[in-house]
């Protein structure tokens, strides 16, 4: 079975600041690893994947993570924030199995001011 | 592109009642899923389908059952509601590759008093 861990509950940051939203998972198998972004009163919607090849994987509005897996990290960057940034952001992992049968970590509220 | 829907949107239940939240997808995806979302804890899965004619539990089927009606729709029954059930609850939907990345619905929000 797998795990996520995301320590901070929420991040408050000024925009146009950087900001790195953690996520450590643990697992005893392969794994692919995925951010979701949930906007006020709406689903969840994916941000960004790693599934195989290049450990830095992208996002098309600017967040990137790295995939770590010695320390078993998949943290969640981005070097300027704006306001429309402000959501919950949740890490998730599933093995590599046949469904995504995903476990996702309780999620970080981040929290974008002027 | 409606993707995936969910309805109600918003229910009230007395505890012992029961009711049934229903999911489509048209996207023609193989597995679908039921989470519940509770504050500080994530999102928790409740019962997947992995494929039409398939169900499973999750991590936290109790009090919950399910069926795969046909390949576009996926419901979540309570029998007997009860205040532990209070929850945000979203289905999802992806192809069967454990990949491919999960459609969420907008979420049914639920008050068991």
């Amino acid at each position: 079975a797998q795990s996520v861990t995301q320590l901070d509950s929420q991040v408050p940051v000024f925009e146009e600041a950087p900001v790195e939203l953690r996520c450590n998972y643990s697992s005893s198998v392969s794994v692919y690893l995925f951010w979701y972004v949930q906007y006020p009163n709406q689903g969840l919607q994916l941000l960004l994947k790693y599934l195989s090849g290049s450990t830095l994987v992208e996002s098309i509005n600017g967040f990137e993570a790295e995939f770590n897996k010695s320390q078993t990290s998949f943290h969640l960057r981005k070097p300027s924030v704006h306001i429309s940034d402000t959501a919950e952001y949740f890490c998730a992992v599933t093995d590599t199995g046949t469904a995504s049968k995903l476990t996702f970590g309780t999620g970080t509220r981040l929290q974008v001011t002027l | 592109n409606a993707g995936v829907t969910q309805t109600p949107k918003f229910q009230v239940l007395k505890t012992g009642q029961s009711m049934t939240l229903q999911c489509a997808q048209d996207m023609n995806h193989n597995s679908m899923y039921w989470y519940r979302q509770d504050p500080g804890m994530g999102l928790r899965l409740i019962y997947y389908s992995a494929s039409e004619g398939t169900t499973d539990k999750g991590e936290v089927p109790n009090g919950y059952n399910v069926s795969r009606l046909n390949k576009r729709e996926f419901s979540l029954r309570l029998e007997s509601a009860a205040p532990s059930q209070t929850s945000v609850y979203f289905c999802a939907s992806s192809d069967r590759d454990s990949g491919s990345p999960l459609h969420f619905g907008n979420g049914t929000r639920l008050t068991v008093t």
